[in-house]
């Protein structure tokens, strides 16, 4: 079975600065992606960014990158110049690589920002 | 519309009775999936649909829980008997590509 950890459970940040949100799991698959998802309070879901665990280079969504780790099993957020729309819950996420299937989640990163 | 809709938005309903959310997924979206977040237990899978397959009901937590798909689109969760600890956010997600999950804005329940 696939394991999702998120160790901070909170994180603030100011406006315009840069944070990190750290994500490691734990799996024997070979090939999966992982997500990376926001939730506002709305709770409405939104996938922020993907990525092949095939591939080695990280993904990058405008403000929005990853650090992949294959090896370490390691799959961290960084935010650049947040905003104060980036205040959500963020959870990080596992999905093995066959057709269709589950989400593994983790437990989730509350991040505020601060103006 | 465009998105994932979930109704009814939320739900309060007593101990013992049987409650059904219901989840339009995205036109053409071949897959619909139905998650639980509560606070003790975060976020779990319960079921999915793909196409005409046999779903995979692994996540669901007791026989008081059952979903349908009819005609491959429309999609309901049923649960019978309610507990408190049925108290949750349900959300249904939809995909047509095997990756990309979209999801809904989901149905508070609240079990009195």
């Amino acid at each position: 079975a696939q394991t999702v950890t998120q160790s901070q459970p909170e994180m603030s940040v100011q406006e315009a600065e840069t944070v990190t949100l750290s994500c490691t799991y734990d799996t024997s698959e070979n090939n999966y992606y992982l997500f990376w998802y926001k939730q506002p309070p709305s709770r409405q879901m939104i996938l922020v960014i993907r990525q092949e665990a095939y591939k080695q280079q990280n993904a990058t969504e405008n403000r929005f990158s990853v650090n992949f780790q294959k090896a370490a099993k390691s799959f961290s957020l960084k935010i650049s110049d947040s905003q104060l729309g980036d205040t959500a819950m963020y959870f990080c996420a596992f999905m093995k690589g066959t057709s269709y299937g589950k989400l593994t989640f983790g437990q989730g990163t509350i991040l505020t920002v601060h103006p | 519309g465009a998105g994932v809709s979930q109704s009814p938005s939320n739900k309060v309903t007593e101990k013992g009775k049987d409650v059904e959310l219901r989840c339009d997924p995205i036109s053409g979206h071949t897959a619909l999936y139905w998650y639980r977040q509560s606070l003790g237990q975060g976020l779990e899978f319960l079921i999915y649909f793909q196409g005409n397959s046999a779903p995979d009901k692994s996540g669901l937590p007791s026989d008081r829980f059952s979903a349908e798909r009819t005609g491959g689109s429309v999609s309901t969760l049923t649960i019978q008997r309610t507990q408190q600890e049925d108290s949750a956010v349900y959300l249904c997600a939809s995909s047509r590509t095997s990756d990309l999950q979209f999801f809904g804005p989901g149905t508070r329940l609240t079990v009195l």
